[in-house]
């Protein structure tokens, strides 16, 4: 109940193209579902977060799609670029105050020029 | 900017040694962690700390312990390094608050031969 699943492991997507992550989860107590960016030698950062109580967050390019009655949220790039080339992790957690996050297992993403 | 510095980018060790994994915050951050990050695992944690000498198990504490002396640092231990605890391992810290960011620091890839 505390996993959150997400695919696909791996994802190639042309210059200029859509890049879409998918996670799930089971608990529906999680209320916040981030995303983190992880570029080659550095540790992860906060890339874009959402709360249930929307169904869609953009930022820049940045789109997270969030579906709470099939317990899923995506991430949406769009227009990637070959510096959007990393992993990326979707994580949720619940409560307010302290934060333990429960990750889910990344993707890597390449983007070709 | 946050700063999370982790005392060695690179670890060789051999079994059977006590290793110890040194993360400093320069954020005043009440919360700090521990991960370890392997191929299709995604991020796991080990131990969090949410306050000085407080320290609660993550999902994977066997063979680990953590010391949290001063509210800056928080350090990992391996008592008896083994084999399958080369990996690469990353710390956290954040503030708590209602976004629970976490920030890392760039990782210490430890290898136990």
């Amino acid at each position: 109940q505390q996993q959150v699943k997400q695919s696909p492991q791996s994802l190639i997507v042309q210059k200029g193209g859509i890049s879409i992550i998918n996670c799930a989860y089971e608990n529906t107590a999680f209320d916040y579902f981030p995303w983190y960016q992880q570029f080659p030698g550095k540790g992860p950062a906060l890339l874009i977060a959402i709360r249930p109580d929307v169904s869609e967050k953009k930022e820049g390019r940045f789109t997270i799609s969030f579906n709470k009655s099939a317990k899923q949220f995506s991430l949406h790039i769009m227009d990637s670029q070959p510096g959007d080339s990393a992993t990326y992790f979707c994580a949720a957690s619940m409560g307010t105050g302290f934060q333990k996050l429960v990750f889910g297992t990344g993707t890597r993403l390449l983007v070709s020029p | 900017d946050v700063k999370v510095t982790q005392s060695s980018r690179y670890l060789v060790k051999r079994t059977g040694e006590k290793v110890f994994l040194e993360c400093v915050q320069d954020m005043d951050h009440e919360n700090m962690f521990w991960y370890r990050q392997d191929p299709g695992l995604g991020l796991r944690l080990i131990y969090f700390s949410y306050d000085v000498k407080m320290k609660e198990k993550g999902d994977i504490p066997e063979g680990y312990s953590v010391s949290r002396e001063k509210k800056e640092r928080f350090s990992l231990i391996l008592e008896s390094a083994s084999t399958n605890q080369t990996s690469m391992y990353l710390c956290a810290s954040s503030s708590g608050g209602p976004s629970g960011e976490q920030f890392f620091g760039p990782g210490t890839r430890l290898t136990v031969l």
